[in-house]
């Protein structure tokens, strides 16, 4: 089983700072990576799908980037809201053949954002 | 509107009493899968498909059994359930190709007693 490690684990910031957490995940044979924001008693949804190094991908005040030479990706929040919080799950993209969507997810990081 | 549907949302049970999970997906998606959620260790893929009639094991698929006859649903069967499957369950939905989002159902909530 690949191993796919998220950190910090869990953090706690202010209303109004900025917050970035990492993702690692296996450097080779890489196919993409997903981001996916999961608030408490509902589903995950989708953030981002990374498939190339470099890739830089924005959605409104979330970010992140994606470095598949080293293994791994960057999400960030500028001017974190307390709607912000919640857990933030990677997914590494397992290669597989025939277009398969094989996830391996990280334990995540729970984001609370205080007033 | 374009969902994954999941009943039920909340199941308590007994050991050994055989349950199904229902996964419905409107989105005439290939790829579906199942997930279970447990304190500290991220979601685990249980069992997923590509297509109608294809399934495999994921990565904890003991004490589980999958069907895929038609293209939209995808149950997830406990024959004879044990509390160890106690668990939040989740199914989710995708096309084919790694840069694809999954799409999550609401998820089920099974307590075995």
């Amino acid at each position: 089983i690949l191993n796919v490690e998220q950190s910090p684990q869990s953090l706690h910031v202010q209303e109004g700072d900025s917050t970035n957490f990492t993702c690692s995940f296996p450097s080779s044979n890489f196919y993409a990576l997903h981001w996916y924001r999961w608030e408490t008693a509902k589903s995950p949804e989708a953030l981002f799908v990374m498939t190339l190094n470099g890739d830089e991908k924005k959605k409104g005040r979330i970010s992140a980037t994606l470095n598949t030479k080293e293994g791994y990706s960057y999400l960030y929040i500028k001017g974190s809201q307390p709607e912000d919080s919640a857990t933030y799950l990677c997914a590494f993209n397992v290669p597989f053949t025939g277009g398969g969507n094989k996830l391996t997810f990280g334990t995540g990081t729970q984001l609370k954002v205080e007033l | 509107e374009a969902q994954v549907t999941q009943n039920p949302r909340y199941l308590i049970t007994v050991t050994g009493k055989k349950l199904t999970v229902t996964c419905s997906q409107n989105m005439n998606h290939e790829y579906m899968s199942w997930y279970r959620q447990d304190p500290g260790l991220g979601l685990r893929q249980i069992y997923y498909s590509m297509n109608v009639e294809v399934t495999d094991k994921g990565d904890v698929p003991e004490g589980y059994k999958v069907s895929r006859k038609e293209k939209r649903n995808f149950p997830l069967i406990l024959e004879s359930p044990s509390p160890n499957q106690t668990s939040l369950y989740f199914c989710a939905s995708s096309f084919l190709g790694p840069g694809n989002e999954q799409f999550f159902g609401p998820g089920t909530r099974l307590t075995v007693l």
